[in-house]
């Protein structure tokens, strides 16, 4: 069973608002990912990290930030949310096959139900 | 570069029906291949994976054959569930480069009683 947690799991928030959300794993793992869905379903990477005080920006730009602080803790930011950024988003982890392997299949957590009015 | 294309969805079955989705694959090298399920409200799960040539993944009762002739990783179940009803998703994670793993769109599974 993976261990991956995200909060919270809905958020309903107005324009203008700081927000974070969290995303745990107890796996070890060194990448993280976090995605957002849109309603159409796909799937677009909109950050990852290596392992701590790595960040790297996805493949779909992003007003969010992140940071890894810690290995385990991977939360994402918008300092000032708008509509445009009602979504979900998926946080995920997975590690590599052995020393300098390729990486495994990552591990989702539930996701982050976000609607900004 | 890489890409993973599925059949275009929705897809609505009755209960006990054979289940085919189809997916196709662009990469270099030698990638991983997924099916990632995702229930209504939920994240993606893990179905079934294969990591190299004529590797057959199974799980639940659905299955999926690496053919890299043909480039492709079709799911398949022989007789579904209403409990199947969800959003899978076809994906790769490439031999090199980045080694991101790379979705396909999704299709939509409804299994009606």
């Amino acid at each position: 069973e993976a261990d991956i947690y995200q909060t919270p799991r809905y958020l309903v928030i107005g324009t203008g608002k700081k927000i974070t959300l969290e995303c745990s794993q107890t796996m070890g793992h060194d990448k993280m990912y976090w995605y957002q869905q849109d309603p159409g379903m796909e799937l677009h990477l909109i950050h990852y990290s290596y392992g701590v005080n790595s960040t790297e920006k996805g493949d779909l730009s992003s007003e969010s930030t992140v940071s890894r602080i810690r290995t385990e803790h991977f939360p994402l930011t918008l300092e000032s949310a708008r509509p445009s950024h009602t979504s979900q988003y998926l946080c995920a982890s997975s590690s590599r096959l052995g020393l300098g392997g390729t990486y495994n299949e990552q591990f989702f957590g539930p996701g982050t139900r976000l609607t900004v009015l | 570069g890489n890409s993973v294309t599925q059949m275009e969805g929705p897809v609505t079955l009755s209960e006990e029906a054979f289940l085919t989705i189809n997916c196709t694959y662009t990469a270099t090298g030698y990638p991983s291949l997924f099916w990632y399920v995702q229930y209504p409200g939920e994240g993606l799960q893990l179905l079934l994976k294969a990591t190299k040539a004529d590797d057959k993944g199974s799980n639940k009762g659905f299955e999926a054959t690496y053919r890299k002739e043909t480039t492709s990783f079709h799911l398949e179940k022989g007789s579904v569930q209403v409990s199947d009803s969800a959003v899978y998703f076809c994906a790769l994670i490439a031999s090199q480069g980045a080694q991101k793993l790379v979705f396909g769109q999704g299709t939509r599974l409804t299994i009606n009683p």
